[in-house]
């Protein structure tokens, strides 16, 4: 069965600053993709970043990157220069490749601050 | 490009009664989901179509919970009669296909928040 772990509740980062969200994940799948979204208090889930296992180069959207360590099991999103409309709750998501269903973590709360 | 559209965005009823919540995927988008997402947590998946079939509905809860694409496009999620335990967001979403890799990401629309009293 598949896992998501988001260790982090919640956290606070200023305004310029970099924040690291942490996810891992448990998988005995060989191939499947690494999700990570963001919902603001309006409630919408909106796609930020994909991974998939077998690629080479870690993702990367803008002010979005993910820190992919495939051995570790884990998949860590980083926002550069946190604005404030980053506040949000983030969720990592996982799908193995072949079948199953997208499985969601508890989520992040981030307060970006001025 | 739309996005996906939900409606209504917000509905308050009493327990026992019925509700219908409306979603249109993005164009072209072959796979449908519906999700309900209590508040603090993860959405958790209720069913899934390919087309006008159904993939998934194991956690679909089958004896108040109906949900039906009869075209292969828009779908209806339907809960009857409510308790109060149904109050929670439903998100539906749309993917282009289930061939795996980026095509399978989930492009998520709006929500409609249930409150069930």
């Amino acid at each position: 069965a598949q896992k998501i772990t988001q260790t982090q509740p919640g956290m606070f980062v200023q305004e310029k600053e970099a924040v690291t969200l942490d996810c891992t994940y448990d998988t005995s799948d060989p191939s499947y993709g690494l999700f990570w979204y963001k919902q603001p208090s309006s409630g919408e889930m909106i796609f930020l970043i994909y991974q998939g296992s077998y690629d080479q180069q870690n993702a990367t959207e803008g002010r979005y990157s993910l820190n992919f360590q495939k051995a570790r099991k884990s998949a860590n999103l980083v926002i550069s220069a946190s604005q404030l409309g980053d506040s949000a709750m983030y969720f990592c998501a996982m799908k193995p490749d072949s079948w199953g269903k997208l499985q969601f973590g508890a989520g992040t709360q981030v307060v970006v601050t001025p | 490009e739309a996005g996906v559209a939900q409606s209504p965005r917000y509905k308050i009823i009493e327990k026992r009664q019925s509700v219908a919540f409306w979603c249109n995927p993005i164009s072209g988008h072959a796979t449908l989901y519906w999700y309900q997402q209590i508040l603090g947590q993860g959405p958790k998946l209720l069913i899934q179509f390919q087309n006008n079939g159904v993939v998934d509905d194991s956690q679909l809860p089958k004896d108040r919970f109906s949900a039906e694409r009869l075209k292969g496009v828009d779908s209806t999620l339907k809960i009857q009669p409510a308790k109060l335990e149904d109050s929670a967001v439903y998100l539906c979403a749309s993917s282009f296909s289930l061939a795996g890799g980026k095509q399978e990401t989930q492009y998520f629309g709006p929500g409609t928040r249930l409150l069930v009293l």
